[in-house]
């Protein structure tokens, strides 16, 4: 039983596509993310939802827009894809309560070309 | 402003010897703090956290960590390493606002 699920695993892509990365977690949590982690293995966050309502947005550009159509799914939707957005992206979940324990999925590895 | 250092990108050991990977962190508020391990190509796997109930916290793998305030770290220890240990460690510090902010990371080598 995968607690937190990415798909794709690998994305391909040119430069200037739109993608979409789904992430889906069955741990019952209330709380999502998405993290971007860089070619220097650098994590930052990027997005956070609570209960299907946006509670952290951090300095990225809008070509990036998360969607969470219930609180296990939380979605990432890159418009006119850069060269930087080169990484791997990370959804994780938590409880709020449980300390911010955030159980993370296996990433998705995002190369544009 | 909360931040955490990961002292040394890269630490290689020899197999069977004492692993000590560093973390140091500012936090204006009482910190929650954890070790992440990530095997290459896979996601983050939680090895421990320190909820300020008990200062010397085991995780899982033979790792344990000491919160010490006075010094404002949390570093990860291992009596005696294995191969499989090796892998990317990241300490990172949670407050009351659901986020996490990481250090940049330690990659440990593990050495026969």
């Amino acid at each position: 039983d995968t607690a937190v699920s990415q798909t794709p695993k690998y994305l391909v892509t040119q430069m200037g596509n739109d993608k979409s990365i789904k992430c889906e977690q069955n741990l019952g949590h209330d709380t999502m993310y998405w993290y971007k982690q860089d070619s220097k293995k650098f994590l930052k966050i990027m997005f956070s939802y609570n209960n299907k309502e946006l509670i952290i947005n951090e300095t990225v550009p809008n070509r990036f827009s998360p969607k969470s159509p219930d609180k296990a799914h939380l979605n990432l939707h890159i418009n006119s894809l850069e060269l930087g957005d080169s990484a791997v992206y990370f959804c994780a979940s938590s409880q709020p309560g449980q300390v911010e324990t955030q159980y993370f999925g296996p990433g998705t590895r995002l190369l544009v070309l | 402003a909360q931040s955490v250092t990961q002292l040394g990108s890269h630490v290689s050991v020899s197999e069977g010897a004492l692993v000590l990977l560093r973390c140091n962190y500012s936090s204006s508020v009482p910190p929650y703090l954890f070790w992440y391990v990530q095997y290459p190509n896979q996601g983050l796997q939680l090895l421990l956290k320190y909820t300020s109930a008990a200062t010397l916290v085991k995780g899982i793998n033979g790792f344990e960590a000491e919160f010490k305030k006075s010094e404002t770290s949390f570093h990860l220890t291992k009596p005696s390493a294995h191969m499989s240990d090796a892998a990317e460690y990241f300490c990172a510090l949670g407050g009351s606002n659901y986020k996490l902010t990481f250090g940049k990371g330690t990659l440990l080598t593990v050495n026969p």
